[in-house]
């Protein structure tokens, strides 16, 4: 069975930085692109962030280039993505979520997902 | 990179058949074959209903179709039922991104 430990999200100033991780079980993450989707009210779902199966090619939406940085360590189950510079408008709920075998596979498993709070 | 578009609601009597349409452009839904559905309920993760335009996972019941017709992607669910009550979101891969449409809820009447 397909597992997800989520954690590391919270509350935190604009301008502040989270780290936020996957710790999946049951599959060979090292077979699977992985990637981050967040939602909010406002916006629905939106994409964020993906990386290829052995971490070399990272791609970001728009919104977030520059400012957060998606990895994987494949030895510890493990998918990360580190923000910085955090602003209102990255409050979501962030999801990590698996791919398949290319960048256009569909999403199979969906984490439960963390909430973002970004606030003064 | 924009959202995908869809309508914000749509509604139908159990029986019915409804459909949701998904607005993109020459950049994606246009150029690639890899549309995907997702159903959301309250509180929970979405899940897949649909990839590749019209391809269904396993586990799916085979009510629920997809089609694209140039820009435009479409999901019919058929013989709508009460557990049918969610919300949608059509999924469009562009290459070096990945685009979400705004979400459409069903209502089942």
């Amino acid at each position: 069975e397909v597992q997800v430990v989520e954690s590391g999200g919270g509350l935190v100033q604009p301008g502040g930085s989270l780290r936020l991780s996957c710790v999946f079980s049951g599959f060979t993450l090292r077979n699977y692109w992985m990637h981050w989707v967040r939602q909010s009210p406002e916006k629905g779902l939106v994409w964020v962030s993906r990386i290829n199966s052995a971490g070399t090619s990272p791609s970001y939406a728009d919104s977030v280039k520059g400012r957060f940085t998606i990895s994987r360590d494949n030895a510890m189950n493990t998918l990360y993505l580190q923000m910085n510079s955090l602003r209102d408008d990255d409050t979501a709920v962030y999801y990590c979520v698996r791919g398949g075998s290319g960048s256009y596979s569909p999403f199979d498993f969906w984490g439960q997902g963390t909430l973002v709070s970004v606030s003064s | 990179q924009s959202a995908l578009t869809q309508p914000r609601s749509v509604s139908g009597s159990p029986g019915q058949s409804v459909t949701i349409s998904c607005t993109g452009t020459n950049s994606d839904i246009g150029t690639y074959d890899y549309v995907s559905w997702y159903q959301q309920h309250p509180d929970k993760a979405p899940k897949v209903l649909i990839y590749d335009v019209s391809q269904r996972p396993s586990g799916v019941p085979d009510r629920f179709s997809g089609s694209k017709s140039g820009n435009t992607a479409s999901l019919t669910i058929s013989g709508l039922q009460a557990e049918d009550e969610a919300d949608y979101y059509c999924c469009s891969y562009a290459g070096s991104y990945i685009l979400f449409g705004g979400g459409t809820k069903v209502t089942v009447l």
